[in-house]
């Protein structure tokens, strides 16, 4: 069974980098039928998709990206498939990206000529707090 | 970007009850639509895709429907575990958009 684990620092100061990390277990990061996403949720507010990466047996650490358009120039998002993980890099902090951050994974799934995409399994989500 | 939106914001009902939520779409999805339940301090589950498809292990009482831009998730004879937040999210295009939730609470 599938699972993912955030992991990184829980406190970063205003203006630095935000990095956090997502290993998978019990599961290929380079299946073809899977993307790998990061989403985050402020504190009592409701959920952001931050962007998410599909990597299908590349080597290389960038794979096939898609971002928000509020945080493209900021973040990036890449892969590991010798670790079987992937990362999220969010640059120049601020406040306001304090935080839970999940990782997830979209699973595309076929149903008759239909293709759907779903996230079916989730971290427990990691905190991170933006102060000095 | 596609804006999705959610009415009510909370919805008080009675155990037992049914409670029906909305999903509005700016533009067409088809019906590229999910939804997800989350509980306080829990990571969100998915529910339904395809508008209407429940997830693996999902009980009967939920059910989606709808396509185009307008959605709606109904949760029959509710049970004391259903009282979450609902969230609707598109997947018709990147980037994937949330709405912005609906809390089904106890009346």
């Amino acid at each position: 069974q599938l699972q993912l684990q955030e992991s990184g620092p829980g406190l970063v100061k205003p203006s630095e980098t935000l990095s956090l990390t997502c290993s998978v277990s019990g599961g290929s990061i380079s299946s073809s039928i899977d993307y790998w996403v990061w989403i985050r949720q402020p504190p009592g507010k409701g959920l952001e998709w931050i962007g998410n990466i599909y990597s299908r047996g590349r080597t290389s650490s960038r794979g096939s990206t898609y971002y928000s358009p509020s945080l493209e120039s900021r973040v990036t998002i890449s892969v590991d498939t010798s670790r079987n993980q992937f990362s999220l890099r969010l640059i120049s902090v601020t406040a306001a990206d304090t935080a839970v951050y999940f990782c997830a994974r979209e699973r595309v799934i076929v149903v008759g000529a239909l293709v759907h995409y779903a996230m079916d399994v989730w971290g427990q989500g990691t905190t991170v707090t933006v102060s000095s | 970007e596609i804006v999705m939106t959610q009415s009510p914001a909370t919805l008080s009902v009675s155990p037992g009850e049914s409670a029906t939520l909305s999903c509005r779409a700016s533009q067409t999805l088809s019906t590229n639509l999910a939804w997800y339940q989350q509980k306080p301090g829990q990571s969100p589950r998915l529910l339904i895709y395809g508008a209407s498809i429940r997830a693996t292990g999902v009980p009967a009482r939920f059910s989606g429907s709808g396509s185009g831009t307008e959605f709606t998730l109904t949760v029959s004879s509710l049970q004391s575990e259903d009282f979450a937040v609902y969230y609707c999210q598109q997947y018709n295009q990147w980037p994937r958009m949330f709405g912005q939730g609906t809390k089904v609470e106890v009346k």
